[in-house]
């Protein structure tokens, strides 16, 4: 069966510093994989979302970045973190047809 | 940019009653519609994903209903449960690739 993992959970971080979130999944090969972003108070926000190794998709101009090294990992990065950049950070996967994303555990990243 | 709503914002009603949410999209964009249900400290899970117009789809107690021409779905949940509550969360795929998520429903189901 397929599985998304994904670390650390809870991240505080001083404004300023570097941040990687990495999302790894098991049990399926070439998904498609997706970084949202839940800011306080809003809804799901796609941040980046990527079809295959290198290939990634930026939805909103941001401090933020993603790469795919693998074809089961994904990052997220940033080289200097902003206040404004705190959240709940969810990695997912999906595959062909119609079965939806399934969402890893997610990341409360807190930045001071 | 494209916008799905959800309305209400948030819901709260008595276990057993019966409710419903309604996620609205522009129909021009449409590929495929999902709804998610999200409880506190977990991770969204999949309810469903319905493509065709007149789509109805079911699971337990809750079902959905999809208009792609007028741009809506309903979600229903029949004689609500305290483990009901959840925020439930409509989302729009515009391709195949790529899903935009509404602001969701918060719903408070009160023993």
């Amino acid at each position: 069966s397929q599985t998304i993992h994904q670390w650390p959970a809870t991240l505080v971080q001083p404004v300023g510093s570097p941040l990687s979130l990495e999302c790894t999944v098991e049990g399926t090969s070439n998904p498609n994989l997706y970084w949202y972003r839940q800011a306080a108070g809003r809804g799901l926000q796609l941040l980046f979302y990527s079809v295959g190794i290198g290939q990634i998709s930026s939805e909103v101009p941001q401090n933020l970045s993603a790469s795919r090294p693998q074809d089961r990992q994904f990052i997220l990065s940033s080289k200097k973190l902003l206040l404004s950049d705190s959240g709940f950070y969810l990695c997912a996967w999906s595959g062909t047809g119609f079965a939806g994303y399934t969402f890893g555990s997610g990341t409360r990243l807190t930045v001071v | 940019i494209l916008n799905v709503e959800q309305s209400p914002q948030s819901l709260h009603v008595q276990e057993g009653d019966s409710t419903n949410f309604t996620c609205s999209f522009p129909s021009s964009n449409f590929y495929a519609l999902h709804w998610y249900r999200w409880e506190t400290a977990k991770s969204p899970e999949a309810l469903f994903v319905m493509t065709l117009n007149g789509d109805e789809k079911k699971k337990g107690r809750i079902s959905a209903t999809l208009n792609t021409k007028e741009g809506y779905s309903y979600l229903y949940i029949k004689g609500s449960q305290p483990e009901d509550s959840a925020t439930y969360l409509c989302a729009l795929g515009t391709s195949y690739d790529k899903v935009i998520f509404g602001p969701g429903t918060s719903l408070s189901v009160i023993p």
